[in-house]
């Protein structure tokens, strides 16, 4: 079974300082990974993926992520953190089981706080 | 283009009523999921249709939950008798197949609150 691993439920940053959130996963295969945003009371935005191509990933806003085999993360980096950025961010894993069952597996997400 | 349409966006009944929930995908997309998020939580997986057909019921609780999806295109999610711990809000996510399909979108989500 695939899941992912959030290691911090909290992260508080200064604006303008960078941002690291991360994440862990634990797959059989070659995994399909996702970081959604999600701002209060709205839905969720798909931030970026990856999909065995590129082990370095660009997404919006300028966030980006890294895929490391050895290390079996996937953590998310911002360069500079702005106000705006203030959410809860989820790690996701693709879990195909069998039959074309492949929804999506959450980590119970890390709130990011932006420190004016 | 239209994203994941959902509806009500809010809704409170009292426990042992029911409610239901519509979801429209995006247009095109075969393939529907419905989640459940409870607060400060992820959302988890209840089920996921392709076309008119349920390829994983599997987290789906049957005895008070049941979801079709009778023309292949837009869902109902219903809950009888509701809960208290059904309080959450319930998202509806499509994607389209193949491997531009990767990428699954999610509606704004129907907040359920059952007193």
């Amino acid at each position: 079974a695939q899941s992912v691993t959030q290691l911090d439920s909290h992260v508080s940053v200064s604006e303008g300082t960078p941002v690291l959130l991360r994440c862990n996963y634990s797959s059989s295969y070659s995994p399909s990974l996702f970081w959604y945003v999600q701002h209060p009371n709205k839905g969720l935005q798909l931030l970026l993926k990856y999909t065995s191509a590129a082990t370095l990933v660009k997404g919006i806003n300028g966030f980006e992520a890294e895929f490391k085999k050895s290390e079996t993360s996937f953590h998310l980096t911002k360069p500079s953190a702005h106000m705006s950025d203030a959410a809860e961010y989820f790690c996701v894993v693709r879990s195909y089981s069998g039959g074309g069952a492949d929804g999506l597996t959450f980590g119970k997400g890390t709130h990011l706080i932006i420190q004016p | 283009e239209a994203g994941v349409a959902q509806s009500p966006r809010y809704k409170i009944i009292e426990k042992r009523q029911s409610v239901a929930f519509w979801c429209n995908p995006i247009s095109g997309h075969a393939t529907l999921y419905w989640y459940q998020q409870i607060l400060g939580q992820g959302p988890k997986l209840l089920i996921q249709f392709q076309n008119n057909g349920v390829v994983d019921d599997s987290q789906l609780p049957k005895d008070r939950f049941s979801a079709e999806r009778l023309k292949g295109v837009d869902s109902t999610l219903k809950i009888q008798p509701a809960k208290l711990e059904d309080s959450a809000v319930y998202l509806c996510a499509s994607r389209s197949t193949g491997y531009s399909g990767n990428t699954i979108y999610f509606g704004e989500g129907s907040w359920l609150t059952v007193v």
